[in-house]
C-alpha cells in the first residue's frame, strides 16, 4: 500500500494562530487525498475531499474558510487551520487514494492543541 | 445516508482465546467495505478491502468475511501484541469517501 507522511507530528498553538499540517505521499502518485478529524474516543469523520490541481470538496458542517485545503502536486496536500480555538484541538488524518485502488491508506496523524 | 455499527465497544480477551468483531451497515450499493486497524496516538493501518456478499480474506490471525447486511473480522488465537482499536468502513457506488464506525477496542491480556 501507499507510505503516506504527515508533518507535524504534534503542534501546541494559541487561540488566534494559524496551523498548517502537511500531508505527503512518498510512493504513490495521489490523485485524491481525504482529510479526517478525530476527537478522543471517537471515529474518524471526514472533512474534505481534494483533488489535486482543483478545489476541496467539503462536507457539511465544515467551514471551509476555517479549513483551508491546498492539494497542488501529485504528492503533497497541505491543511491550514486558520485562527484556530481550542474546539479545534483534535487528531488530524490524512489519506490519500485514487487511481486504481478503491483502498485509503492513511498517514501517521497530527495532535493539534490550541491553548 | 449510510451508516456502520460496530459491536461489541470494547472487547477483552485472554491472550488465545478466539472472538469475532461485528461491523453492520447500511448502504445504498456497498462499493466496498474496509478494515483497518488504530493503534493509540496512530493513524489507521488498512487490513482488508472485500467488495461482494461471501467474500473472505485473510491475514495472520485474522479474517475477514462480508454478507449484505454486515462483516465480521474473526481474530484466532490472539496474541497481547493484537490489541488495538478496529475500525470499519463503507463506501457508496460511484463515491470514494469513507463513513467510518466507532470501532471495536480489543484488549489481548497475556
Amino acid at each position: 500500500g501507499a507510505v503516506v507522511s504527515q508533518h507535524p507530528s504534534r503542534v501546541i498553538c494559541k487561540s488566534g494562530t494559524s496551523v498548517k499540517i502537511e500531508c505527503r505521499s512518498l510512493d504513490f502518485q495521489a490523485t485524491t487525498m481525504f482529510w479526517y478529524r478525530q476527537f478522543p474516543k471517537q471515529s474518524l469523520m471526514l472533512m474534505a475531499t481534494s483533488n489535486e490541481g482543483s478545489k476541496a470538496t467539503y462536507e457539511q458542517g465544515v467551514e471551509k474558510d476555517k479549513f483551508l485545503i491546498n492539494h497542488a502536486s501529485l504528492t503533497l496536500s497541505t491543511l491550514t487551520v486558520t485562527s484556530a480555538h481550542p474546539e479545534d484541538s483534535s487528531f488530524y488524518i490524512c489519506s490519500v487514494g485514487g487511481g486504481n485502488t478503491d483502498t485509503q491508506y492513511f498517514g501517521p496523524g497530527t495532535r493539534l492543541t490550541v491553548l | 445516508e449510510d451508516q456502520v455499527t460496530q459491536s461489541p465497544e470494547a472487547l477483552r480477551l485472554q491472550e488465545g482465546e478466539s472472538s469475532s468483531l461485528n461491523c453492520s451497515y447500511t448502504v445504498s450499493g456497498l462499493r466496498g467495505l474496509f478494515w483497518y486497524r488504530q493503534d493509540p496516538g496512530k493513524g489507521p493501518e488498512f487490513l482488508f478491502t472485500l467488495y461482494s456478499a461471501g467474500e473472505e480474506k485473510e491475514k495472520e490471525r485474522l479474517k475477514a468475511t462480508l454478507t449484505k447486511k454486515e462483516s465480521f473480522l474473526h481474530i484466532t488465537a490472539p496474541k497481547p501484541e493484537d490489541s488495538a482499536t478496529y475500525l470499519c468502513a463503507v463506501a457508496q457506488d460511484g463515491n470514494n469517501r469513507l463513513a467510518f464506525g466507532k470501532g471495536n477496542q480489543v484488549v489481548v491480556i497475556p
